[in-house]
Protein backbone atom coordinates (compact mmCIF):
# COMPACT_ATOMS: atom_id res chain seq x y z
CA UNK A 1 0.00 0.00 0.00
CA UNK A 2 1.42 3.50 -1.25
CA UNK A 3 2.19 5.81 1.93
CA UNK A 4 0.88 8.82 2.60
CA UNK A 5 3.60 12.09 2.08
CA UNK A 6 2.50 15.66 3.92
CA UNK A 7 2.40 18.13 3.09
CA UNK A 8 1.62 17.98 -0.84
CA UNK A 9 3.66 20.72 -1.74
CA UNK A 10 5.58 23.34 0.15
CA UNK A 11 7.37 26.63 -0.56
CA UNK A 12 10.43 28.31 1.16
CA UNK A 13 12.57 31.33 1.23
CA UNK A 14 16.34 30.11 0.58
CA UNK A 15 17.39 29.83 4.59
CA UNK A 16 14.17 28.27 6.16
CA UNK A 17 13.62 24.77 7.50
CA UNK A 18 11.04 22.31 6.01
CA UNK A 19 10.05 18.93 7.57
CA UNK A 20 8.09 16.25 5.33
CA UNK A 21 6.89 13.42 6.55
CA UNK A 22 6.01 9.89 5.28
CA UNK A 23 3.56 7.95 6.82
CA UNK A 24 2.24 4.11 6.67
CA UNK A 25 -0.61 1.79 7.24
CA UNK A 26 1.77 -1.04 7.56
CA UNK A 27 4.65 -2.11 9.52
CA UNK A 28 7.82 -0.76 8.08
CA UNK A 29 11.10 -2.81 7.44
CA UNK A 30 12.88 -0.03 5.80
CA UNK A 31 12.31 3.56 4.25
CA UNK A 32 14.06 5.87 1.67
CA UNK A 33 14.02 9.05 0.76
CA UNK A 34 14.85 10.44 -2.87
CA UNK A 35 15.07 13.96 -5.09
CA UNK A 36 14.02 14.38 -8.10
CA UNK A 37 14.53 17.71 -10.02
CA UNK A 38 12.57 18.46 -12.92
CA UNK A 39 12.59 16.30 -16.40
CA UNK A 40 15.65 14.03 -14.06
CA UNK A 41 15.75 10.78 -12.53
CA UNK A 42 15.12 10.28 -9.02
CA UNK A 43 18.34 10.14 -7.03
CA UNK A 44 18.81 8.51 -3.60
CA UNK A 45 19.25 10.33 -0.29
CA UNK A 46 19.06 8.00 2.04
CA UNK A 47 17.88 4.81 4.39
CA UNK A 48 16.10 4.13 7.20
CA UNK A 49 16.51 0.48 8.46
CA UNK A 50 15.76 0.86 11.95
CA UNK A 51 13.48 2.14 14.09
CA UNK A 52 14.56 5.47 15.75
CA UNK A 53 16.88 5.62 13.60
CA UNK A 54 18.39 9.27 12.13
CA UNK A 55 20.54 9.58 9.51
CA UNK A 56 21.86 13.22 7.82
CA UNK A 57 23.07 14.24 4.07
CA UNK A 58 24.54 17.73 4.40
CA UNK A 59 21.96 19.80 5.77
CA UNK A 60 19.20 17.18 5.05
CA UNK A 61 18.73 14.47 7.81
CA UNK A 62 15.56 12.38 8.01
CA UNK A 63 14.42 9.91 11.38
CA UNK A 64 12.17 6.72 11.48
CA UNK A 65 10.09 5.81 14.17
CA UNK A 66 9.06 2.74 13.69
CA UNK A 67 5.92 2.45 16.10
CA UNK A 68 3.98 5.38 14.66
CA UNK A 69 5.44 3.73 11.02
CA UNK A 70 6.06 7.31 9.72
CA UNK A 71 9.43 9.07 8.61
CA UNK A 72 9.91 12.38 8.40
CA UNK A 73 12.98 14.09 5.97
CA UNK A 74 14.34 17.50 7.62
CA UNK A 75 15.64 20.45 5.21
CA UNK A 76 17.83 22.87 7.08
CA UNK A 77 18.68 26.90 5.74
CA UNK A 78 16.88 25.52 2.81
CA UNK A 79 19.33 26.09 -0.59
CA UNK A 80 18.06 27.08 -3.85
CA UNK A 81 19.01 23.91 -5.06
CA UNK A 82 17.01 21.93 -2.62
CA UNK A 83 13.69 22.70 -5.23
CA UNK A 84 12.85 19.70 -6.57
CA UNK A 85 9.74 16.42 -5.92
CA UNK A 86 10.93 14.37 -2.76
CA UNK A 87 9.48 10.71 -2.62
CA UNK A 88 9.82 8.42 0.31
CA UNK A 89 9.70 5.04 -0.52
CA UNK A 90 8.79 1.88 2.25
CA UNK A 91 9.03 -1.70 2.09
CA UNK A 92 6.79 -3.82 4.91
CA UNK A 93 7.92 -6.48 6.76
CA UNK A 94 5.89 -8.82 4.60
CA UNK A 95 7.41 -8.09 1.47
CA UNK A 96 11.04 -9.33 2.49
CA UNK A 97 13.31 -6.55 0.77
CA UNK A 98 11.67 -6.85 -2.53
CA UNK A 99 9.23 -4.33 -3.04
CA UNK A 100 10.25 -0.25 -2.67
CA UNK A 101 6.52 1.57 -2.58
CA UNK A 102 6.63 4.91 -2.97
CA UNK A 103 4.42 8.20 -1.86
CA UNK A 104 3.29 10.72 -4.29
CA UNK A 105 5.56 13.35 -3.51
CA UNK A 106 6.22 16.57 -1.65
CA UNK A 107 7.04 19.24 -4.40
CA UNK A 108 9.13 21.47 -2.35
CA UNK A 109 10.22 25.35 -4.43
CA UNK A 110 12.75 27.30 -2.58
CA UNK A 111 13.02 31.19 -3.79
CA UNK A 112 15.87 33.68 -3.24
CA UNK B 1 31.02 5.74 -14.75
CA UNK B 2 28.13 3.82 -12.99
CA UNK B 3 25.06 4.44 -14.28
CA UNK B 4 22.07 2.50 -15.31
CA UNK B 5 21.27 3.18 -18.95
CA UNK B 6 17.73 3.12 -20.40
CA UNK B 7 16.93 3.27 -24.25
CA UNK B 8 14.84 5.03 -25.88
CA UNK B 9 14.87 8.08 -24.03
CA UNK B 10 11.66 9.24 -26.19
CA UNK B 11 9.10 7.04 -27.88
CA UNK B 12 5.79 7.31 -29.85
CA UNK B 13 4.63 4.15 -31.32
CA UNK B 14 0.76 3.34 -32.21
CA UNK B 15 -1.33 1.36 -30.54
CA UNK B 16 -0.60 -2.98 -30.69
CA UNK B 17 2.76 -1.95 -32.09
CA UNK B 18 4.96 -4.36 -29.82
CA UNK B 19 8.02 -2.47 -28.47
CA UNK B 20 10.88 -3.19 -25.97
CA UNK B 21 12.53 -0.58 -23.68
CA UNK B 22 16.00 -1.47 -23.03
CA UNK B 23 17.70 -1.26 -19.16
CA UNK B 24 21.68 -1.70 -18.84
CA UNK B 25 23.61 -1.15 -15.69
CA UNK B 26 27.47 -1.60 -15.27
CA UNK B 27 27.20 -1.55 -11.16
CA UNK B 28 27.36 -5.58 -11.04
CA UNK B 29 24.20 -5.15 -9.48
CA UNK B 30 21.52 -8.17 -8.37
CA UNK B 31 18.43 -6.32 -8.02
CA UNK B 32 16.65 -4.53 -10.76
CA UNK B 33 12.88 -3.03 -11.28
CA UNK B 34 10.71 -0.76 -13.23
CA UNK B 35 8.78 1.97 -12.34
CA UNK B 36 6.11 4.30 -14.42
CA UNK B 37 5.17 7.71 -13.19
CA UNK B 38 2.33 8.98 -13.87
CA UNK B 39 0.95 12.50 -12.68
CA UNK B 40 -0.54 12.72 -9.26
CA UNK B 41 0.20 8.89 -8.68
CA UNK B 42 4.01 9.05 -7.92
CA UNK B 43 6.37 6.06 -9.03
CA UNK B 44 4.14 2.60 -9.09
CA UNK B 45 6.16 -0.83 -9.36
CA UNK B 46 5.95 -2.64 -12.54
CA UNK B 47 8.32 -5.56 -12.20
CA UNK B 48 11.07 -6.38 -10.53
CA UNK B 49 14.27 -8.79 -10.26
CA UNK B 50 16.20 -10.33 -7.31
CA UNK B 51 18.80 -11.68 -9.55
CA UNK B 52 19.46 -13.57 -12.88
CA UNK B 53 16.18 -15.79 -13.93
CA UNK B 54 14.18 -14.11 -11.10
CA UNK B 55 11.74 -12.23 -12.06
CA UNK B 56 8.08 -10.88 -9.82
CA UNK B 57 5.25 -8.85 -10.49
CA UNK B 58 5.00 -5.35 -9.03
CA UNK B 59 1.89 -3.32 -8.21
CA UNK B 60 0.74 -2.87 -12.58
CA UNK B 61 2.11 -5.69 -14.51
CA UNK B 62 -0.81 -5.70 -17.04
CA UNK B 63 0.48 -5.73 -19.65
CA UNK B 64 4.29 -5.55 -19.57
CA UNK B 65 6.48 -8.55 -19.41
CA UNK B 66 10.30 -8.80 -18.58
CA UNK B 67 13.11 -10.63 -18.72
CA UNK B 68 16.56 -11.21 -16.80
CA UNK B 69 18.86 -13.07 -19.11
CA UNK B 70 21.96 -11.62 -18.24
CA UNK B 71 22.89 -9.79 -14.93
CA UNK B 72 23.44 -6.39 -16.65
CA UNK B 73 20.37 -6.63 -18.61
CA UNK B 74 16.52 -6.12 -17.76
CA UNK B 75 14.44 -5.10 -21.07
CA UNK B 76 10.71 -3.91 -20.70
CA UNK B 77 8.33 -5.47 -22.90
CA UNK B 78 4.87 -4.17 -24.45
CA UNK B 79 3.31 -7.14 -26.27
CA UNK B 80 0.55 -4.72 -27.53
CA UNK B 81 0.73 -1.30 -25.97
CA UNK B 82 -2.34 0.66 -25.22
CA UNK B 83 -2.95 4.24 -24.80
CA UNK B 84 -3.17 3.89 -21.01
CA UNK B 85 0.71 3.00 -20.92
CA UNK B 86 1.24 6.43 -22.19
CA UNK B 87 4.09 7.58 -19.20
CA UNK B 88 7.25 8.07 -17.73
CA UNK B 89 9.39 4.88 -17.28
CA UNK B 90 12.36 4.64 -15.28
CA UNK B 91 14.76 1.01 -14.30
CA UNK B 92 16.44 1.60 -11.24
CA UNK B 93 19.33 -0.79 -9.78
CA UNK B 94 20.46 -1.72 -6.28
CA UNK B 95 23.74 -4.14 -4.90
CA UNK B 96 21.21 -6.54 -3.72
CA UNK B 97 17.67 -7.08 -2.92
CA UNK B 98 16.20 -6.48 1.22
CA UNK B 99 16.03 -2.80 0.20
CA UNK B 100 19.44 -1.87 2.68
CA UNK B 101 21.03 0.02 -0.37
CA UNK B 102 20.00 2.57 -2.13
CA UNK B 103 18.60 2.75 -5.98
CA UNK B 104 20.13 3.94 -8.98
CA UNK B 105 17.71 5.22 -11.45
CA UNK B 106 17.92 5.74 -15.50
CA UNK B 107 17.20 8.59 -17.06
CA UNK B 108 13.67 7.52 -18.28
CA UNK B 109 11.98 7.02 -21.34
CA UNK B 110 8.74 8.76 -21.79
CA UNK B 111 6.26 6.96 -23.89
CA UNK B 112 3.35 7.78 -25.85
CA UNK B 113 1.12 5.42 -26.98
CA UNK B 114 -1.63 6.84 -29.90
Amino acid sequence: QQPVQSPQAVILREGEDAVINCSSSKALYSVHWYRQKHGEAPVFLMILLKGGEQKGHEKISASFNEKKQQSSLYLTASQLSYSGTYFCGTEGRETSGSRLTFGEGTQLTVNP
Amino acid sequence: EAQVTQNPRYLITVTGKKLTVTCSQNMNHEYMSWYRQDPGLGLRQIYYSMNVEVTDKGDVPEGYKVSRKEKRNFPLILESPSPNQTSLYFCASSLSGGNRYGYTFGSGTRLTVV
